[in-house]
């Protein structure tokens, strides 16, 4: 069955610098969400998207942005990197209105050095 | 403001036996939903078993299955027989019901569970 696909799996970037993360939802999932997991820490939510609009915003900071597609695809803008941005970073999606719960993404790793 | 709390940052458990891993949140809704979801070290978030907390009746997945007590605020997660591909990081999750907003997720902090040979 087809999963959620991160890209890049890796990524190595300078402080100051700009990243781009992608994420393509499950066919048919119009939901998308962003975590962000630092070392040895539990997942923080960071954005969500509905339909193309964005449904909800959690921790993240002024310098990163994000938006939704539309085909559904999703992409988290991170500008001005600092070294406490590296992380792994989730996306996950879901079909709006289930309660099954999210199906994650493999993540992208950051490395800010 | 919902919480989650794992009180347990590492477990052990022999190869074949069973382990409990515990998990309290608080809320004053009525209407949210539980998850376990398992990391193992390839950092791939897995989910294990999901409970709707306007259900009685304890979730159960093959090996895995929760104690929740609504009243008491406590979803554990029950696996037996364990096996040495259980070994993983565990997250327990909560969310409101769709409903009632988004869906995101609050995470507890993990118990890292390693199972012996």
């Amino acid at each position: 069955a087809a999963g959620v696909i991160q890209s890049p799996r890796h990524l190595i970037k300078e402080k100051r610098e700009t990243a781009t993360l992608k994420c393509y939802p499950i066919p048919r999932h119009d939901t998308v969400y962003w975590y962000q997991q630092g070392p040895g820490q539990d997942p923080q939510f960071l954005i969500s998207f509905y339909e193309k609009m964005q449904s909800d915003k959690g921790s993240i900071p002024d310098r990163f942005s994000a938006q939704q597609f539309s085909d559904y695809h999703s992409e988290l803008n991170m500008s001005s990197l600092e070294l406490g941005d590296s992380a792994l970073y989730f996306c996950a999606s879901r079909r709006g209105g289930e309660n099954y719960g999210y199906t994650f993404g493999s993540g992208t790793r950051l490395t800010v050095v | 403001a919902q919480t989650v709390t794992q009180s347990q940052p590492e477990m052990s458990v022999q190869e074949a036996e069973t382990v409990t891993l515990s998990c309290t949140y608080d809320t004053s809704e009525n209407n949210y939903y539980l998850f376990w979801y398992k990391q193992p070290p390839s950092r791939q978030m897995i989910l294990v078993i999901r409970q709707e907390a306007y259900k009685q009746q304890n979730a159960t997945e093959n090996r895995f299955s929760v104690n929740f007590q609504k009243a008491a605020k406590s979803f554990s997660l029950k696996i037996s027989d364990s096996q040495l591909g259980d070994t993983a990081m565990y997250f327990c999750a909560f969310t409101l019901g769709v409903t009632s907003g988004t869906y995101k997720y609050i995470f507890g902090t993990g118990t890292r569970l390693k199972v012996l040979a």
